[in-house]
């Protein structure tokens, strides 16, 4: 099992350039998650989906698209980057008792 | 407006001594997740507390959570070096589409 996977590892864009981050996971979750991770903070989320086909806004959606593409894919879409988006990126998705499986995560970089 | 706070945000100590990790949170939930986070890396599942009154250890690392107070502690057992990392307490707000709202994290090192 490779648990939660995400590509790429490393990315740098210029502001207005977009680009998509991939997740999947083979742990049979319904539940993915979509969060960044700022210097000197926890984690905040972007967006959630409870099972395939189904996307829903979280605390901080503005400037992000998702899709879930089945059951192990969540896409995460920057349209047009800006600078306030450079993060860490991680994906999650939920295990039975409600915890959170991580990926290892995307640095992203916006100049 | 649901705030998750922990205190301290960053803890020194020696080895072999004992100390507490709290977070408190503002709004009523009744699932709390700690989380581990090594430099770099990404966040390892520590403790899952699912009622009031839980209590969960594992090595030299003791959870509790206190829903009436709206806190839960991460009690650390004569520290090692290995326990230096970031730890994060997550509170469920969403439900059942278990929605996080995660503290700042505790910066723990443990000094030899």
């Amino acid at each position: 099992n490779a648990g939660v996977t995400q590509t790429p590892k490393f990315q740098v864009l210029k502001t207005g350039q977009s680009m998509t981050l991939q997740c999947a996971q083979d742990m049979n979750h319904n539940s993915m998650y979509w969060y960044r991770q700022d210097p000197g903070m926890g984690l905040r989320l972007i967006y959630y989906s409870a099972s395939e086909g189904t996307t829903d806004k979280g605390e901080v959606p503005n400037g992000y698209n998702v899709s879930r593409l089945n059951k192990r894919e969540f896409s995460l879409r920057l349209e047009s980057a800006a600078p306030s988006q450079t993060s860490v990126y991680f994906c999650a998705s939920r295990g039975t008792r409600g915890e959170q499986y991580f990926g290892p995560g995307t640095r992203l970089t916006v100049t | 407006e649901l705030k998750v706070e922990q205190n301290p945000l960053f803890l020194s100590m020696q080895e072999g001594k004992n100390y507490t990790i709290y977070c408190n949170y503002s709004t009523t939930s009744d699932r709390l997740y700690w989380y581990r986070q090594d430099p770099g890396k990404s966040l390892e599942s520590l403790f899952v507390l699912l009622s009031n009154g839980a209590v969960k250890q594992e090595g030299r690392l003791m959870a509790s959570l206190d829903t009436k107070a709206r806190l839960s502690t991460l009690h650390i057992t004569a520290a090692v070096h290995d326990l230096s990392a970031t730890y994060f307490c997550a509170v469920n707000y969403g439900g059942a589409t278990n929605k996080l709202i995660f503290g700042t994290g505790t910066l723990l090192a443990v000094q030899p």
